[in-house]
């Protein structure tokens, strides 16, 4: 069955650190893998997403960056953390136009 | 780009009565509609999805119906108990590369 896994759980970094979140889906294939951000409420903004190794598509420009240097590896980083970037990030997938199954998310917290 | 609104933001109803969201989209070539239900503090989770070649679908308790015509699609909870209690979003999509657009989510609160 598919799986993904998402870490760290929480995340507590001061302004102008370097953030680095993994995410890995098992038992799929080429599958598309998503960033989201959820801030206080409830919103869900997309911030890239992956259809392919090497192939990243930025929604919102910002200080942050993904990387997808294997199938199904999706990475989230910045060099340089402002207090804007706190939030809940999600990671997600899909297959074949169907739903998201989503990460179990990391609450990072800038201060 | 598609333009996804949400009624109602928030929704209280005491426990046993049935419940209405209904999520509005601009986009004719929308061909997916799903639903999700998050609770507090944890991820949202895909509950109940329906496709352009059909007008209703239920699992339990849930239900989604569509109308293509009008661009809404509606969840429906029946018999609804305290767990019940999150926040749902619609995210309609289209194509096959599937990048949805979410609504802003409804707060549906049942009352013990």
């Amino acid at each position: 069955s598919q799986t993904i896994h998402q870490w760290p759980a929480t995340l507590v970094q001061p302004v102008g650190s370097p953030l680095s979140l993994e995410c890995t889906v098992e038992g799929t294939s080429n599958p598309n893998l998503y960033w989201y951000r959820q801030a206080a409420g409830r919103g869900l903004q997309l911030l890239f997403y992956s259809v392919g190794i090497g192939q990243i598509s930025s929604e919102v420009p910002q200080n942050l960056s993904a990387s997808r240097p294997q199938d199904r590896q999706f990475i989230l980083s910045s060099k340089k953390l402002l207090l804007s970037d706190s939030g809940f990030y999600l990671c997600a997938w899909s297959v074949g136009g169907s739903g998201y199954t989503f990460g179990s998310g990391t609450r990072l917290t800038v201060v | 780009g598609e333009n996804v609104e949400q009624h109602p933001s928030t929704l209280s109803v005491q426990e046993g009565d049935s419940a209405v969201i209904k999520c509005t989209y601009s986009d004719s070539a929308s061909n997916y509609f799903p639903w999700y239900k998050q609770e507090l503090g944890k991820r949202p989770q895909l509950i109940i999805d329906i496709r352009s070649n059909v007008g209703e679908k239920k699992d339990q308790r849930i239900a989604v119906t569509l109308n293509k015509t009008a661009k809404h699609f509606s969840l429906h909870i029946t018999e609804t108990q305290p767990e019940d209690s999150a926040v749902y979003f619609c995210a309609p999509a289209s194509g096959g590369s599937y990048i949805p657009t979410f609504g802003r989510g409804t707060s549906l609160i049942v009352h013990p």
